[in-house]
């Protein structure tokens, strides 16, 4: 079946750039996402990417897709502390609503 | 406002009682899904379902039971099957019908604790 791994902890000073590390195992992969959870909150998304495109730019978050090695990056630039959360890379396959979840990356800030 | 809500915020259980937890969207969405999320892992999917009167199981539908009378509503009852319902339970909703990204937008979750 479909899997998605990420390292499960991340920290980094506020100010620095943060890069969150996906790889994903099913190669019919169409979308690609990005959510982010805040502490007892639901998840909210933050960006997503089709297959057949390799990087996706919004205002602070970088999204690189490197489709032949199934691997998803976010990058964050210039963290600060509101970004503090847990971070999920997801994935699906074109005409199946089912989305799969990656265990999730929780990046502290440290001011 | 547009959105999911999701009732209660935080709910307790006595062993052996059934329990129902509330999903409403406002959204026009046809796709409504549930997840749990237990503490290190990444969501499970329950149930979801893509139309009005229509459901699929997920990945760990034992124990659970939903319905899906109305567009906007999609309730989901943790029975006294479910052999450790102790978690997080998270209800989101797509545009479906084949929509580009189809994303799906979450609710802001329901914490159920088993006394």
């Amino acid at each position: 079946g479909e899997d998605v791994e990420q390292s499960l902890f991340l920290s980094v000073r506020e100010g620095d750039s943060s890069v969150i590390n996906c790889t994903y195992t099913d190669s019919s992969s169409t979308y690609l996402y990005w959510y982010k959870q805040e502490p007892g909150a639901g998840l909210q998304l933050l960006t997503y990417i089709f297959s057949n495109m390799d990087m996706k730019q919004d205002q602070r978050l970088t999204v690189l897709l490197n489709k032949k090695d199934k691997h998803l990056s976010l990058r964050i630039a210039d963290t600060q502390t509101g970004d503090s959360a847990i971070y999920f890379c997801a994935e699906s396959t074109q005409g199946y609503q089912k989305v799969t979840f990656g265990t999730g990356t929780k990046l502290q800030v440290i001011p | 406002d547009g959105g999911i809500t999701q009732s209660p915020k935080y709910l307790f259980r006595k062993e052996g009682q059934n329990v129902t937890l509330s999903c409403e969207q406002n959204l026009n969405h046809d796709a409504m899904y549930w997840y749990r999320q237990d503490p290190g892992q990444g969501l499970r999917l329950i149930y979801y379902s893509q139309i009005v009167n229509d459901f699929q199981k997920g990945d760990i539908a034992e124990g659970y039971s939903v319905s899906r009378e109305k567009k906007e509503s999609f309730p989901l009852t943790v029975t006294s099957a479910q052999k450790n319902p102790t978690a997080f339970y998270l209800c989101a909703s797509s545009p479906g019908q084949g929509a580009p990204g189809d994303t799906q937008y979450f609710g802001p979750g329901t914490r159920l604790t088993v006394l």
